[in-house]
């Protein structure tokens, strides 16, 4: 029920971009995705919901794949602040009202 | 104002004790939850209320119990705390029960010695 994310960890030089994978065995009906610093709190980025659309938010953006289950982060022009782990949360079909999480990307933007 | 707060940020205890955590909100959301972050990062969904009533209640130990007195407001207490439990606890709330940004609290680191 758990989404898998990949890559599990990925290093980046500022300014290159990245692409954070999130998919489940379960159809959904939307995918979250979240970002965690370092002894803080996740903060939410932003929301898919079932229809295939995508998403923006200055730099950040996310697509959701329904048929494939799959739902796609993607950063480009990384800067230092984007540094954290990444979560996707996933809601299957059916309304369950629970917000699954994967296990986190870890993302680290060298200068 | 902080959105979602909790209290206490830290506790240490000795295995076999007792300890509560409270959380409260001030956005006037209707649902609250607690989720469990441990050593490796994985946030576990424990509990989930909606308006003071409990929808979701994963598998979690009877030790763990939530109490919801109002809407604004989402405590956990642990009995019997095991090693295992020692985890971030974070709680969030969401304006509807599904399909909501979370937001969470700061959270509260339990140690278990």
């Amino acid at each position: 029920q758990q989404p898998v994310q990949s890559p599990q960890a990925v290093i980046l030089r500022e300014g290159e971009d990245a692409v954070i994978n999130c998919s489940s065995s379960k159809a959904l009906y939307s995918v979250h995705w979240y970002r965690q610093k370092h002894g803080e709190a996740p903060v939410f980025l932003m929301i898919l919901l079932k229809g295939g659309e995508q998403k923006g938010h200055e730099k950040i953006s996310a697509s959701f794949n329904e048929k494939k289950q799959q739902s796609s982060l993607y950063l480009t022009a990384s800067q230092l602040s984007y540094s954290g782990t990444y979560f996707c949360g996933t809601e299957r079909e059916g309304g369950s009202e629970k917000l699954v999480f994967g296990k986190g990307t870890k993302l680290t933007v060298n200068p | 104002d902080t959105a979602v707060s909790q209290t206490p940020k830290y506790l240490v205890t000795q295995m076999g004790n007792d300890k509560s955590i409270k959380c409260e909100q001030n956005l006037g959301h209707d649902t609250m939850y607690w989720y469990k972050q441990d050593s490796k990062k994985f946030l576990k969904i424990m509990f989930s209320y909606n308006n003071k009533e409990l929808i979701i209640n994963e598998t979690v130990p009877n030790r763990f119990s939530p109490k919801s007195p109002d809407k604004a407001h989402l405590n956990l207490h642990i009995n019997s705390l095991e090693l295992g439990d020692s985890a971030v606890y974070f709680c969030a709330s969401s304006q509807r029960a599904s399909t909501g940004e979370l937001f969470f609290g700061e959270g509260s680191r339990l140690t278990v010695l």
